[in-house]
């Protein structure tokens, strides 16, 4: 079965500073992969998202994302990161054969601080 | 155009008790599907439905129903609340069950005592 994990729970970065959160999934061949981002409250909202073609994708909000086949990695990249960014973030992995039917990453909580 | 709107936003049950969480989307999606998200699990698949008439089951799909008679609508049943099933219920959509972006809604708090 597909899994995905998010090895860091909380990360903190201060305003201006880059971000990279991790991103590794375990599933036999190539899936769909997501990061979706939840602000305090609120729904998800897709940020980015690869489906084939170029490994490194651009998203919402300054962010990007490259897919690594060898790695089974999907790490989500921001080169200056704004307080408006303190979120939580998920990763996730689609089936070829479903795309919809998602499994997430326990999600990380990124802290802003000025 | 109001995307996925769930109701209510909170609600209080007792153990045993039923009721449903609703779901609706006014951008013609097939499909459509239930989440739960509970602290350091991520989000977990309940049910899902490609079109109306169709239904199946996700990851976690014990004591929860659902049924889709129209594209617009997709309740998610609680026949006997337990502890267990307190948590934040998100509904999500999408234009086809393929390569599309989910919609996700604004979610449901139930607290099950």
């Amino acid at each position: 079965a597909q899994s995905v994990t998010q090895p860091d729970i909380h990360i903190t970065v201060s305003e201006g500073a880059s971000l990279e959160l991790r991103c590794n999934y375990s599933y036999g061949a190539t899936p769909y992969l997501f990061w979706y981002v939840q602000s305090p409250g609120q729904g998800l909202q897709l940020l980015l998202k690869y489906f084939s073609g170029d490994t490194l994708v651009q998203g919402i909000k300054g962010f990007e994302a490259e897919f690594k086949r060898s790695q089974s990695s999907f790490n989500l990249r921001k080169p200056s990161v704004h307080w408006s960014d303190a979120a939580e973030y998920f990763c996730a992995v689609g089936p070829m054969e479903y795309g919809n039917k998602l499994v997430f990453g326990a999600g990380t909580i990124l802290r802003v601080k000025s | 155009n109001a995307g996925v709107t769930q109701t209510p936003k909170f609600q209080v049950l007792k153990t045993g008790q039923s009721m449903t969480l609703q779901c609706a989307q006014d951008m013609n999606h097939e499909y459509m599907s239930w989440y739960r998200q509970d602290p350091g699990m991520g989000l977990r698949l309940i049910h899902y439905s490609v079109g109306a008439g169709i239904t199946d089951q996700g990851e976690v799909p014990n004591g929860y129903n659902v049924s889709r008679s129209t594209t617009e609508d997709f309740p998610l049943r609680l026949l006997s609340a337990a502890p267990s099933q307190t948590s934040v219920y998100f509904c999500a959509s999408s234009l086809l069950a393929g390569a599309y972006e989910q919609y996700f809604g604004p979610g449901t708090r139930l607290t099950v005592t």
